[in-house]
């Protein structure tokens, strides 16, 4: 069965970094793109970039852009989000969810089970 | 960016009710819309794609329709298990997709 499992629950101060892996198995990793979503508490989900799997191609929200990078490693079927310069509205849910890659209109399938990230001095 | 308004943010009805939730978007989008349930302490899951295909496992009582800027979601014989926050995502704009703020739903 399909599953992406995620890396568990991060503290960290304000300024650091954060890496959060994304582990598939169940399907062929490289037939769906991989797509980052944070929510703060209360709040909509927020896409936050995606990768193609297969070529490594990334693109990112312009909220995020400057502070976030997605990788991938092909060999270990997982994806890794790593966002920088946290602050306190990056205390927030993280997941990871999957989308076939090629095509118009591909919804998020199936989700992670959500990475906790606090930011507190 | 491409806006969605949900409506209502919150409603309370009965086992059995007819629901309907809809979506606003900012622009037309054709119909690259979903719909996900996200239930306390859990990921969203996919209820409806591309504005009116219900996603494998998902109960017949949902469905969706619309296209262009205003899309609806309506539960027809509301059941216990369908409390949670209904969101609607748009997959139109290439790869920058945003979610509506959300439809908490509770059951009286």
């Amino acid at each position: 069965q399909v599953q992406l499992v995620q890396s568990g629950a991060e503290l960290k101060k304000p300024g650091a970094s954060v890496k959060v892996s994304c582990k598939t198995s169940g399907y062929t990793f490289t037939d769906y793109a991989i797509h980052w979503v944070r929510q703060a508490p209360g709040q909509r989900p927020e896409w936050m970039g995606w990768i193609n799997t297969g070529t490594g191609a990334t693109k990112f929200s312009q909220r995020f852009q400057g502070r976030v990078s997605i990788a991938r490693d092909k060999s270990a079927s997982t994806a890794y989000l790593e966002l920088s310069s946290l602050n306190s509205e990056d205390t927030a849910m993280f997941y990871c969810a999957r989308a076939l890659t090629y095509g118009s209109g591909k919804p998020f399938d199936y989700w992670g089970q959500g990475t906790l990230v606090t930011v507190s001095s | 960016d491409i806006q969605l308004t949900q409506s209502p943010s919150f409603l309370s009805a009965s086992v059995g009710d007819r629901v309907t939730i809809t979506c606003r978007a900012s622009q037309g989008i054709s119909s690259f819309l979903a719909w996900y349930q996200q239930k306390p302490g859990k990921a969203p899951e996919l209820l409806i794609y591309d504005a009116s295909t219900l996603q494998s496992g998902v109960p017949s009582r949902f469905s969706g329709s619309g296209s262009g800027t205003e899309f609806t979601l309506t539960i027809t014989g509301l059941q216990p298990e369908d409390f949670g926050t209904y969101y609607c995502q748009q997959l139109n704009t290439y790869r920058m997709y945003t979610f509506g703020q959300g439809t908490k739903v509770e059951i009286k």
